[in-house]
């Protein structure tokens, strides 16, 4: 039982570069989601998805697009990094009523 | 819109004693609170989990506590120890539809041995 899986780690991109962070979960979770932690901001989500096929806008969309493959599969994609998503990116799973549980993180750098 | 704040940012305490960190949020609406502990460069690990009806839960040092009237929560440890070491981060999750949390920036806790 893995938990929360995170692909990759650490990844570093220039500017209008596109990529794709994986996440997938085991534990049978309807609830995924996708955070960024930036210093001294917290954890803020970017979006989320209540069940398989469906996706819905957090706090900070913008410049991101996410797609639910299954239910165990949540990615999300940089079509064009910027600077600004230079982060630590967050997938998290879980049932409604319940905690969340979060994976290892990717650290992302855009230069 | 909710907002969770913790204060303060950073602590630091000898090993031995006993601590209390502290959250607040805007909104009393919520449906539960949850604490999280994060280690440097690590992920999240789920530390206690309050319903919006209960009071309090505790796991072994720990122990959390809900006041939703007013706002707050509580992360009282026991005895520290210097591997409780890490950031602490409190967040809300809504009443209603919403599953999403709303997380505080988080205290950093350093116990010195």
């Amino acid at each position: 039982n893995a938990g929360v899986t995170q692909t990759p780690k650490f990844q570093v991109l220039k500017t209008g570069q596109s990529m794709t962070l994986q996440c997938a979960q085991d534990m049978n979770h309807n609830s995924m989601y996708w955070y960024r932690q930036d210093p001294g901001m917290g954890l803020r989500l970017i979006y989320y998805s209540a069940s398989e096929g469906t996706t819905d806008k957090g706090e900070v969309p913008n410049g991101y697009n996410v797609s639910r493959l299954n239910k165990r599969e949540f990615s999300l994609r940089l079509e064009s990094a910027a600077p600004s998503q230079t982060s630590v990116y967050f997938c998290a799973s879980g049932r409604k009523t319940y905690e969340q549980y979060f994976g290892p993180g990717t650290r992302l750098t855009v230069t | 819109k909710q907002e969770v704040t913790q204060i303060p940012a950073a602590l630091s305490v000898p090993e031995g004693e006993n601590l209390v960190l502290n959250c607040s949020f805007t909104d009393s609406a919520i449906y539960n609170l949850q604490w999280f502990r994060q280690d440097p460069g690590k992920g999240l690990t789920s530390l206690l989990l309050i319903q919006s009806s209960q009071r309090e839960q505790t796991s072994g040092r720990l122990n959390a506590s809900l006041d939703k009237s007013s706002g707050r929560s509580t992360l009282y440890i026991a005895a520290s120890q210097p591997g409780d070491s890490a950031t602490y981060l409190c967040a809300v999750k809504p009443s209603g539809s919403a599953r999403q949390l709303t997380f505080g920036s988080g205290t950093q806790l350093t116990v010195l041995p």
